[in-house]
Parts: C-alpha cells; sequence; structure tokens
C-alpha cells in the first residue's frame, strides 16, 4: 500500500514552454502533498506544499508563479513549470502521507531538462 | 528552523561489513526520525523511522538508534550486500513544522563485493 505515482518520469522541453508533473496517491488519499527539487548529488529541497481544495504554501525563494501547483482533487497534485529555462533542469519529486504515523512517501520523480 | 547534518557524505564497505551513518538536529521539538533510501535515478524510500519516545529500532539488517538529548539518530547496517549500495537521507520532522521534512544532505554508500 501508500503508492505514489509520478508522470511523467523523464520530460525534455523548449525554453519558454511549460511542463506539467502529475503526482497521484494510489491507495490512498491525500489532502496534503510535498514537492521537492533535487540537484545532482544534492539533498531534496522542499518548493511547496500543496493542500487540497486551497492554494499551496510555497517556501521562500521558491516563486509562485512560475511553479504553479493544483491539487483539485485527494488523489492528485500537479507541478507546472512555467516558461521553463535551462536554469530549471532537475529532479522533482512529489511526496504524500498515508497515514498521520506513518513516514511519507515519495513518488519515483520527474527529469526535467530545458533545452 | 530546522536543520539536519548528516555524516559521512561517503561512505565505502566491504560485503558484509557493517555501516553506520550519523545525523545531528537543531530543534529539540523535532519527533520523529525516517531514514530513505535513494537509488539512481528513483525517488526515495522510506526503510526504517523512529519516534522520539524510543530509542532504538530494528527492522532485520537495518537499526535506527536516537538520542534526544545530544539530538542525534543514527543507521546502522549490518551484513552489508552490494544492493545496499545507494544514497541515503536522514529527515526530521515535528509538531511545530507542520510536517515538514528537514533532509540531510544525504551519505552515498558503496558496498564492495
Amino acid at each position: 500500500g501508500a503508492v505514489v505515482s509520478q508522470h511523467p518520469s523523464r520530460v525534455i522541453c523548449k525554453s519558454g514552454t511549460s511542463v506539467k508533473i502529475e503526482c497521484r496517491s494510489l491507495d490512498f488519499q491525500a489532502t496534503t502533498m510535498f514537492w521537492y527539487r533535487q540537484f545532482p548529488k544534492q539533498s531534496l529541497m522542499l518548493m511547496a506544499t500543496s493542500n487540497e481544495g486551497s492554494k499551496a504554501t510555497y517556501e521562500q525563494g521558491v516563486e509562485k508563479d512560475k511553479f504553479l501547483i493544483n491539487h483539485a482533487s485527494l488523489t492528485l497534485s500537479t507541478l507546472t513549470v512555467t516558461s521553463a529555462h535551462p536554469e530549471d533542469s532537475s529532479f522533482y519529486i512529489c511526496s504524500a502521507q498515508a497515514r498521520v504515523d506513518y513516514g511519507y512517501t515519495f513518488g519515483s520523480g520527474t527529469r526535467l531538462t530545458v533545452v | 528552523g530546522e536543520n539536519v547534518e548528516q555524516h559521512p557524505s561517503t561512505l565505502s564497505v566491504q560485503e558484509g561489513d557493517s555501516a553506520v551513518i550519523k545525523c545531528t538536529y537543531s530543534d529539540s521539538a523535532s519527533n520523529y526520525f525516517p531514514w530513505y533510501k535513494q537509488e539512481l535515478g528513483k525517488g526515495p524510500q522510506l526503510i526504517i523511522d523512529i519516534r522520539s519516545n524510543v530509542g532504538e529500532k530494528k527492522d532485520q539488517r537495518i537499526a535506527v538508534t536516537l538520542n534526544k538529548t545530544a539530538k542525534h539518530f543514527s543507521l546502522h547496517i549490518t551484513e552489508t550486500q552490494p544492493e545496499d549500495s545507494a544514497v541515503y537521507f536522514c529527515a526530521a520532522s515535528g509538531p511545530g513544522n507542520f510536517n515538514k521534512f528537514y533532509f540531510g544532505s544525504g551519505t552515498k554508500l558503496n558496498v564492495k563485493p
């Protein structure tokens, strides 16, 4: 149980275009999901907290107009990287908590390359 | 906010040996400490966790110890196998952080056959 599915696993896009990444909780409902960014050989950096039915909460330094988060249902959160630039190239990972007393389950990640 | 430090950054052991990874945290209110294993190109997987009301937890070859007074916790892997090779992250979370996880910088474990 507690599976989080993330798509796509890899995406290449041109500068200036937008990319949408989906994060789904397959066997549980998640009122809260988290989006992380990870640079090569570095740790996970929390970008934002996605709340079902309300606005996402962004960490300091993360541009909310650039990284649009939508959490329209209890099983789906999306991250849209708008007007992507090469510096947005990174590994993006979502996570969700199946139970209050359980650790967070992570998706498999999305490798974004902006050319 | 919480600050989690993790050591060492890389660790190389011979198959069958033990591996120990250590983390310290700064916020005494943190009460949940998970460990994640991340293989190349994949998302992190929870391997073991411990809460602040417990000093030690074991699951087969993996154990975690917690010293609340010193604010440090450690991951112990015994009888290491090549498939244990991965990057390991510790994290800390607490009631004051609204379930946010603060991750350590990661340890790349290499188990040599």
